[in-house]
């Protein structure tokens, strides 16, 4: 799976838009962009994912670069209950193949502080 | 709430005792993964189940490991003679099956502590 790199933390004022930058320069054609966080002592929650083109859900908007090296993951206006560990993964298709079954491979993440 | 559950939420035991632990995924999920996690680290993948059948296994799970669903709806994980390094967060996942981009849930996870 692609390696990703992620800044190690971000702070972000209440009602402001949080902007969370994941490179991953490796990224092969078949492989989707997947967010997660994880709240204080809690299991990683399911945000958003996407492969080529920009996603939005109810609770981020996902923006992919053309080149698919990078991508962004923006919550519209962060509250305080969004201060967590959120984490970008790559991951193939399930359908690729292979020996891939799913699991998703996590890296330190982003700790994102939203300030009042 | 039918969302995955993991029993019990906190377990303290003694260097050498045994340890189960137990995942009820989401009804439909036929696919189920459990993670470790150590502070301040990502979780680590350990093990993955599609229904039944376990398909793949980590090099970290080691031999006193061993995890079972055996009807293909809850699973568990034992951790035999435990040792001081398996304190750590066990978190369980479930999909669903198919092709396709597949989400996880997570459960609230298991903490354990090995005195």
């Amino acid at each position: 799976d692609a390696k990703t790199t992620q800044p190690p933390s971000m702070d972000c004022a209440e009602g402001r838009a949080a902007n969370l930058p994941c490179n991953h320069s490796t990224i092969s054609g078949n492989e989707y962009v997947y967010w997660y966080r994880q709240i204080h002592s809690q299991g990683p929650q399911y945000i958003i994912h996407g492969l080529k083109n920009n996603e939005t859900n109810e609770m981020a908007s996902l923006i992919i670069t053309e080149d698919r090296k990078s991508s962004t993951l923006i919550l519209p206006h962060a509250t305080l209950r969004d201060t967590a560990v959120y984490y970008c993964i790559v991951r193939p298709d399930l359908g690729a193949g292979g020996t891939s079954y799913g699991k998703l491979t996590f890296g330190q993440g982003t700790i994102l502080t939203v300030h009042p | 709430d039918t969302g995955v559950s993991q029993n019990p939420r906190h377990k303290i035991t003694k260097r050498g005792q045994n340890v189960t632990f137990r995942c009820d995924p989401i009804s439909e999920h036929n696919r189920l993964y459990w993670y470790r996690q150590t502070l301040g680290q990502g979780p680590e993948f350990l093990t993955y189940f599609q229904n039944e059948a376990q398909l793949e296994k980590s090099r970290l799970l080691s031999d006193r490991f061993s995890a079972e669903r055996p009807k293909g709806s809850f699973s568990t994980l034992e951790i035999q003679r435990t040792e001081q390094g398996d304190s750590a967060m066990y978190l369980c996942a479930s999909s669903l099956a198919g092709l396709g981009p597949r989400e996880q849930y997570f459960g609230p996870g298991t903490r354990l502590t090995v005195t």
